[in-house]
């Protein structure tokens, strides 16, 4: 069975504290690796598609790589903003997306 | 906002009842996914619409069903309600071609309280 895996479950930082968070998938056959972010009561908002190992996407303070068994999201200097639950989905096979059941975050000022 | 509206925003009801939650894609896209998303079971993919046609499926009881209109809108019906059903209900939608491995764009959801 497919399973996408996240690390830490809690991160807690301080303003400017950088970090990664991870995400270990176990299929083999992957058709893509994305990171969505997720507020409380809201739907994911999508950040990053991944397709091959060594990719690597960047967007303000965030930086997604992918290695054949696993991807980090990493935060950089990040900003109590960037609070949030991170999550982790592979795409293969016959299934759309499995989802990882995520990353919360908490920045503090 | 990604483009994707759902409404009821929020939905109250009773065991045993019946509910129908709707979903409009971005401009352009022909796939729509449903999932739901419990507090012990993270996001769970229930099923996939691609023009109007099931494409995919994964962990949607028997109880609930789905449909794509020819406008592209898609509506999922959950009957005799349990109060497990409790959830936030999401529906995604992704570019015109429908194949895996594309970018899905969430909706707001909708939260469902069955009492």
């Amino acid at each position: 069975e497919d399973q996408v895996t996240q690390s830490p479950e809690a991160l807690r930082l301080q303003e400017g504290e950088s970090s990664s968070l991870n995400c270990s998938y176990t299929v083999s056959g992957l058709r893509g690796l994305f990171w969505y972010r997720q507020d409380p009561g809201k739907g994911p908002e999508f950040l990053f598609t991944l397709y091959s190992a060594g990719e690597e996407k960047e967007k303000e303070r965030l930086k997604a790589t992918l290695t054949k068994k696993e991807s980090f999201l990493h935060i950089t200097a990040p900003k109590p903003e960037d609070s949030a639950t991170y999550l982790c989905a592979e795409c293969s096979g016959n299934t759309p997306l499995v989802f990882g059941k995520g990353t919360r975050l908490s920045v503090i000022a | 906002d990604s483009g994707v509206t759902q409404t009821p925003k929020h939905l109250i009801t009773a065991t045993g009842q019946r509910v129908t939650l709707r979903c409009s894609p971005r401009s352009g896209d022909l796939s729509v996914y449903w999932y739901q998303q419990s507090l012990d079971q993270g996001l769970q993919f229930l099923i996939q619409y691609y023009n109007g046609e099931e494409r995919a499926k994964g962990n949607i009881l028997e109880r609930f069903s789905a449909q794509q209109f020819p406008d592209l809108h898609s509506e999922l019906n959950l009957s005799s309600l349990e109060l497990g059903d409790s959830a936030l209900y999401f529906c995604a939608s992704s570019v015109a071609r429908g194949r895996l491995g594309e970018t899905q764009y969430f909706g707001p959801g909708t939260r469902l309280l069955v009492l």
